[in-house]
């Protein structure tokens, strides 16, 4: 099946400790994403990538890293500089394809990360 | 910069009944126009998307509009059921290739209650 998988659906850390969220795609993907979700709200972009070996900061970067070696992996580290990190998170992914012509973006099932 | 409205931000409607969510957006230049249902607990998911082509696209008991002149588009949802209770984001881009182009920018969401 093709898709996108995030691990581990909930992750819990102990303030001040840095935490690494997963995101796989399997779907030949070039642009993938990271959505911060708080209860009630709305998505909120954090980092973004159009092709390997680059990416961009969204609108809430501060106290986040990512990395995009591969294709098909996109891995957002939460860092003890992120002074309210308790969230919902989301990975993204679509085709860039040609400009011009715009593309689905598909979800992944989402981390829950718990500090206390 | 790019903004999405979306509303309303609640909505409750009885069984059978239709449904309708509307969003404006300010960015005369998008031309993509996705809607994604989000479940408790999950990641959001595409149900329906509408280029800015077409004025109007119909899948079942679902349909989308566009009205490119006033900028604002909206969700119909007739003869709904318990199932279809979630929360609802429209979103708009414009199609490219490079830098924020082809970034989705999401409405706040819809929490839509169908009881029975």
């Amino acid at each position: 099946d093709g898709g996108i998988t995030q691990s581990p659906k909930y992750l819990f850390r102990k303030e001040g400790q840095n935490v690494t969220l997963s995101c796989e795609q399997n779907l030949n993907h070039d642009a993938m994403y990271w959505y911060r979700q708080d209860p009630g709200q709305g998505l909120r972009l954090i980092y973004y990538s159009q092709i390997v070996n680059d990416f961009q900061k969204g609108d809430i970067a501060e106290g986040y890293s990512v990395s995009r070696e591969k294709k098909e992996s996109f891995p957002l580290t939460v860092t003890s500089a992120q002074k309210n990190p308790t969230a919902f998170y989301l990975c993204a992914s679509r085709v860039s394809g040609l400009a011009g012509v715009p593309y689905e973006q598909y979800f992944g099932p989402g981390t829950r990360l718990t500090v206390t | 910069g790019e903004n999405v409205e979306q509303h309303p931000s609640t909505l409750s409607v009885q069984e059978g009944d239709s449904a309708v969510i509307k969003c404006t957006y300010s960015d005369s230049a998008s031309n993509y126009f996705p809607w994604y249902k989000q479940e408790l607990g999950k990641g959001p998911q595409l149900i329906i998307d509408i280029r800015s082509n077409v004025g109007e696209k119909k899948d079942q008991r679902i349909a989308v509009t566009l009205n490119k002149t006033a900028k604002h588009f909206s969700l119909h949802i007739t003869e709904t059921q318990p199932e279809d209770s979630a929360v609802y984001f429209c979103a708009a881009s414009r199609s490219g290739y490079g830098g924020s182009q082809g970034n989705l920018i999401f409405g706040k969401g819809t929490k839509l209650s169908v009881k029975p």
